[in-house]
């Protein structure tokens, strides 16, 4: 139980293109996702908190309109980068909360060329 | 502001050879401490909470202890196939957010 799927699993593109990833709760309801990012030997950074039908959280220094954020559903969360630059290339990882436990998707490669 | 510190950064074990892995957090008030596993190139898969200090809670090889201060994850007699980056994360009390410490990367030579 408690799957999260995340899609796709790497992306290469070029720079000043925008790219969209998905979050999905497999088998169970999520009101609220969350989205990290992860830099090599360095810790998950959280960069926002994702509530169904409301608006996204977003922590400080992260830009709001640079990374749109979209939880449409219960089960779905969207996270677009837009106008990726090679500084935005990373390992995003996205994770649901399921009662008291955040249970996380297997991340996103992005790499900007 | 709330910090998690792992250590050691890295370590390298023979299989059967027991040790344990440190987790020091800081936390304005603490509602759960959270322990994951992390594959290369995969998301943190759940091991444990634990709310309270002197909680304790087992899966297999792997013992997570709480104090005030710190948590410990045991591992007993280890195999190669315990090989990950193991990661510790704190919640404070009346938030959604989990504040991540570096992890430590186990190694389990055959």
């Amino acid at each position: 139980g408690a799957v999260v799927s995340q899609h796709p699993s790497w992306v290469i593109c070029k720079s000043g293109t925008s790219v969209k990833i998905e979050c999905r709760s497999l088998d169970f309801q999520a009101t609220t996702m969350f989205w990290y990012r992860q830099f090599p030997k360095q810790s998950l950074m959280l960069m926002a908190t994702s509530n169904e039908g409301s608006k996204a959280t977003y922590e400080q220094g992260v830009e709001k309109d640079k990374f749109l954020i979209n939880h449409a559903s219960l089960t779905l969360s969207t996270l677009t980068v837009t106008s990726a630059h090679p500084e935005d290339s990373s390992f995003y990882i996205c994770s649901a909360r399921g009662g008291q436990t955040q249970h996380f998707g297997d991340g996103t490669r992005l790499s900007i060329l | 502001e709330d910090q998690v510190t792992q250590s050691p950064e890295a370590l390298r074990l023979q299989e059967g050879e027991s040790s344990s892995l440190n987790c020091s957090y800081t936390v304005s008030g603490l509602r759960g401490l959270f322990w994951y596993r992390q594959d290369p190139g995969k998301g943190p898969e759940f091991l444990f909470t634990l709310y309270s200090a002197g909680e304790e809670k087992e899966k297999e090889r792997l013992k997570a202890t709480l104090t005030k201060k710190e948590s410990f994850l045991h591992i007993t007699a280890p195999k190669p196939e315990d090989s990950a980056t193991y990661l510790c994360a704190v919640q404070a009390v009346g938030s959604e957010k989990l504040v991540f410490g570096k992890g430590t990367k186990l190694t389990v030579n055959p």
